[in-house]
């Protein structure tokens, strides 16, 4: 049962552009969510988390909203830089309302950002 | 050092070999976590760490997977007895706090059981 679904496998956008990247989620007990990025050979890297109390969180170019009424997250760059080009996770871990502290992690996207 | 460092970075390993897969995490990282990816897909959970107290452990596949941290620092992950299954990337991350606090990863070790 997949808990934290991405439902793009991949997607290709123009430099200078809006890159959207989409996450959604099953278990409502979720409380706090997080994005990575992840480059070939190399671990994932924190870009921005978000939890529950919120609706968005802006860090620079990246911006995590979520609607927990739709169970939903999405991932706003703006601009796109051909150094974003890379795969992208989000995460979901419910550690303050049920004690588990496990971080749940979509599938991936991968982004390519064309010059 | 500054981040998560993981060794050996590859491992190469015959079926039927045990390997110990060692994470060094950011100091003063309260948890420690296992985390293993399988080409193609994301990180799948494999067991917790909170100092030298293993909270979660659900995520190990089998009973030939073992981990520790027993002085709340450093961690290793062993496998007894390698199947060509286990072939994946085992990725170790550490947070500040238990909850509501980002994981910082190390790169890796990439495990080929041959």
């Amino acid at each position: 049962d997949q808990q934290v679904k991405q439902n793009s496998p991949s997607l290709s956008v123009q430099e200078g552009r809006i890159s959207i990247l989409n996450c959604d989620y099953t278990n409502s007990m979720f409380d706090y969510f997080l994005w990575y990025k992840k480059y070939p050979a190399e671990g994932p890297t924190f870009l921005i988390s978000i939890s529950s109390i919120k609706d968005k969180n802006e860090d620079g170019r990246f911006t995590v909203f979520l609607n927990k009424s739709a169970k939903h997250l999405s991932l706003h760059i703006v601009p796109s830089q051909p150094g974003d080009s890379a795969v992208y996770f989000c995460a979901a871990s419910a550690s303050r309302t049920s004690g588990t502290y496990k971080y749940i992690f979509g599938t991936g996207t991968r982004l390519k950002v064309l010059a | 050092g500054a981040g998560v460092s993981q060794s050996p970075r590859y491992k190469v390993a015959k079926r039927g070999q045990d390997v110990a897969l060692r994470c060094d995490p950011i100091s003063g990282h309260v948890s420690l976590f296992w985390y293993q990816q399988a080409l193609g897909q994301g990180p799948e959970f494999l067991t917790y760490f909170q100092n030298e107290a293993q909270l979660d452990k659900s995520g190990l596949p089998s009973d030939r997977f073992f981990a520790e941290r027993p002085e709340g620092s450093v961690s290793t992950l062993k496998i007894q007895r390698t199947q060509q299954e286990d072939s994946a990337v085992y990725l170790c991350a550490s947070s500040l706090r238990p909850s509501n606090s980002p994981l910082h990863f190390g790169n890796g070790t990439r495990l080929t059981v041959t």
